[in-house]
């Protein structure tokens, strides 16, 4: 069974562009993270889809970021204009409904490295 | 505020014990998660702990106590694959809202 892929694994923009991450969850999982880690910072959640609508999005940091998954498969998460603040690893992860006991635990994926310069 | 705290690095030797402490402030709690991170790979999950006390799973222990707002991560038997990071993550009010600690960087020397 594929695990949660993302795309690209690493990415360098320059300040004021635009960037889209991908997430590809494991299939059939209605859950779906973002989470980002900043250099030398602890993870921090970003949103959390179920399938296609936006359950908690209380971690996204500013109007610069926009999460959509169309369609309650895969995610897209732009960052646009970026900003050098905005360099981290951007983790998205998946989970089964809630039905599922939590100790089945969310899978996350190897995360995409952005460099902001 | 939200606060998880777990010591920076720890160093341990290989075939002994480590326990890997995490206190924690959140404003709701409806579970603690303990991850292992290997250097440029994601997160992978060890245990959950809702109730108080001990859940055993293999080589890997861990514990909580709510009213504390504590818990620890005990590692046995220690192999040198162990080096990695663990993260302590506490879920407060929403599902898998998870408020993450910032790691505790475990050296395994032979």
């Amino acid at each position: 069974e594929a695990g949660v892929t993302q795309f690209p694994s690493h990415s360098v923009i320059e300040k004021g562009q635009t960037v889209t991450l991908r997430c590809d969850p494991i299939s059939g999982h209605d859950n779906l993270y973002w989470y980002r880690r900043v250099m030398g910072k602890e993870i921090k959640f970003l949103l959390h889809f179920v399938k296609e609508s936006k359950q908690d999005e209380s971690g996204m940091p500013n109007n610069r970021f926009l999460a959509e998954r169309t369609g309650g498969t895969y995610s897209t998460l732009k960052v646009q204009p970026a900003e050098l603040e905005d360099s981290g690893v951007y983790f998205c992860a998946s989970s089964q409904g809630e039905t599922v006991p939590k100790n089945t635990e969310a899978f996350f994926g190897q995360g995409t490295r952005l460099t902001v310069v | 505020g939200q606060n998880i705290d777990q010591p920076t690095e720890m160093t341990a030797t290989e075939g002994a014990i480590v326990q890997i402490n995490c206190t924690y402030q959140t404003s709701g709690f409806n579970g603690l998660f303990w991850y292992q991170q290997h250097a440029g790979e994601a997160p992978t999950f060890l245990s959950y702990n809702v109730l108080d006390g001990l859940e055993e799973k293999g080589r890997f222990s861990s514990f909580l106590s709510r009213s504390k707002g504590y818990s620890y991560l005990l590692l046995k038997e220690l192999q040198m694959k162990d080096s990695a990071s663990y993260l302590c993550a506490v879920e407060g009010n929403s599902n898998y809202q998870l408020i993450w600690g910032a790691g505790t960087k475990l050296i395994i020397k032979p």
